[in-house]
């Protein structure tokens, strides 16, 4: 059974740049839920969603968005990026929302922005 | 704010010893708490999930949760080289149709053989 799928998994941009990146769940997961993860902060919600729905979102600002397609798969984009916004971007599925908690991560997208 | 605290270690032990995790939280309203290990350069794994008071053992790893006391441990026993990882906390909090994972930041465990 295939894992979650994250690409791109590096990349590089410039402040005020945009970037989308996308995660594809494990198959049959219908929840996807983002977090953004440094070593000052550690892992840090960015939001779920569920059924195409976002279903909550942390205390991030409106530059991140994302969305959810039919097929589970999910994207995320940051606008005008900011050096602040270097970070490792997880994705993570689960079977269901507001279920065990259990989380399967993907290995991640790298974003370095100079 | 919901938080969870962990203290970031590192915390070294020797090859056979118990290690001993630690985890704090902030808000009452938290029902689940998780333990997830992440190796060097790869994601987060989740090794236990503990729902109610008390002791849960799975293998060499013990969950161990006290509400009154809002606090949470990972006991490791036996430790091996293979278990030097950063151990994550997380609480589950559950309100309003949906719910959210907090994570603490890790603490750094290094078994030395």
């Amino acid at each position: 059974k295939a894992g979650v799928t994250q690409t791109p998994r590096y990349l590089i941009k410039t402040r005020g740049q945009q970037v989308t990146l996308s995660c594809s769940p494990i198959s049959g997961h219908r929840s996807v839920s983002w977090y953004q993860q440094t070593p000052g902060q550690g892992l840090q919600f960015l939001f779920e969603y569920f059924s195409e729905t976002q279903r909550n979102k942390g205390n991030f600002p409106g530059r991140f968005s994302g969305r959810q397609f039919s097929n589970s798969r999910s994207e995320m984009n940051v606008s005008t990026l900011e050096l602040g916004d270097s970070a490792l971007y997880l994705c993570a599925s689960s079977l269901l929302t507001g279920s065990t908690g259990e989380l399967f991560f993907g290995e991640g997208s790298r974003l370095t922005v100079l | 704010q919901k938080e969870v605290e962990q203290n970031s270690g590192p915390l070294s032990v020797p090859e056979g010893a118990i290690a001993s995790l630690n985890c704090t939280y902030s808000d009452r309203g938290s029902q689940s708490f998780f333990w997830y290990r992440q190796y060097s350069g790869k994601s987060p794994e989740l090794i236990m999930s503990i729902y109610s008071n008390g002791d849960k053992e799975d293998g060499r790893f013990t969950a161990q949760l006290n509400k009154a006391s809002q606090y949470v441990s990972l006991l490791i026993r036996d430790s091996q080289p293979s278990d030097s990882a950063t151990y994550l906390c997380a609480g589950k909090y559950s309100g309003a149709g949906s719910y959210q994972l907090t994570f603490g930041k890790g603490t750094k465990l290094s078994v030395i053989p």
